[in-house]
């Protein structure tokens, strides 16, 4: 069975500071990876996924992701975080055998410091 | 993106009662539904996988005599917590998958609430 870490349980950060998150997996074959992220009160809501082809990807508000095969790692990144990024963040894996499901990554809260 | 609606967002019940909670897709099909629990602090849980007109898949650990799945339409689950504890506690997320053949992109509901007193 897959399984997925992600290192840093809580960042704190200052407006404009760089941001890395790191995601690791334990799964050898085919996998879909993804990035969520909930915000205080809100649902998950998908900040990118890769499946397949170039290993950086990027998402939305300016986050992106890049894909080591070779270290199993899917880490986050975003040059330039805001006080509106401060929310829980997720790291989740679907390997190709285990259909539709998602395995979840234990979550880090990101703090940004007007 | 496509939107999946739980309800009740929070429930407050007694010990020994039961509480259904609902999962919509409200703009797409989900033959796939999947009903997560999570934990404060924690990471979301698998608790069971439902497809429409079958019987869930639940994970291992998981009573499915007491959290109890039906996926009787392409657009609702629902997930029943019988005769529910204190134990049960918990913030109870759904995601529906968008029909198809390869694997797709899952989208979440808000999230229900459940307390048991």
């Amino acid at each position: 069975a897959q399984s997925v870490s992600q290192h840093n349980h809580h960042v704190i950060l200052s407006e404009a500071a760089s941001l890395e998150l790191g995601c690791n997996y334990s799964y050898g074959g085919t996998v879909n990876l993804f990035w969520y992220v909930q915000y205080p009160g809100q649902h998950l809501q998908l900040l990118l996924k890769y499946f397949s082809g170039d290993p950086l990807v990027k998402g939305i508000k300016g986050f992106e992701a890049e894909f080591i095969k070779s270290k199993f790692s899917f880490n986050l990144r975003k040059p330039s975080v805001q006080w509106s990024d401060t929310a829980e963040y997720f790291c989740a894996v679907n390997a190709a055998t285990s259909g539709s499901r998602l395995t979840f990554g234990e979550g880090t809260q990101l703090t940004v410091n007007p | 993106g496509a939107v999946v609606s739980q309800h009740p967002s929070w429930v407050i019940c007694k010990s020994g009662t039961s509480v259904k909670i609902e999962c919509r897709s409200l703009d797409f099909q989900a033959t796939t539904m999947f009903w997560y629990r999570q934990f404060p602090k924690q990471s979301l849980m698998l608790m069971a996988t439902s497809n429409e007109g079958s019987k869930a898949t639940y994970e291992q650990g998981v009573e499915k005599d007491k959290f109890l799945i039906n996926h009787a339409s392409l657009t609702l689950s629902t997930l029943t917590v019988t005769s529910a504890h204190p134990e049960d506690s918990s913030f109870y997320i759904c995601s529906a998958r968008l029909a198809g053949g390869r694997y797709t992109e899952a989208f979440f509901g808000q999230g229900t609430r459940l307390t048991v007193v």
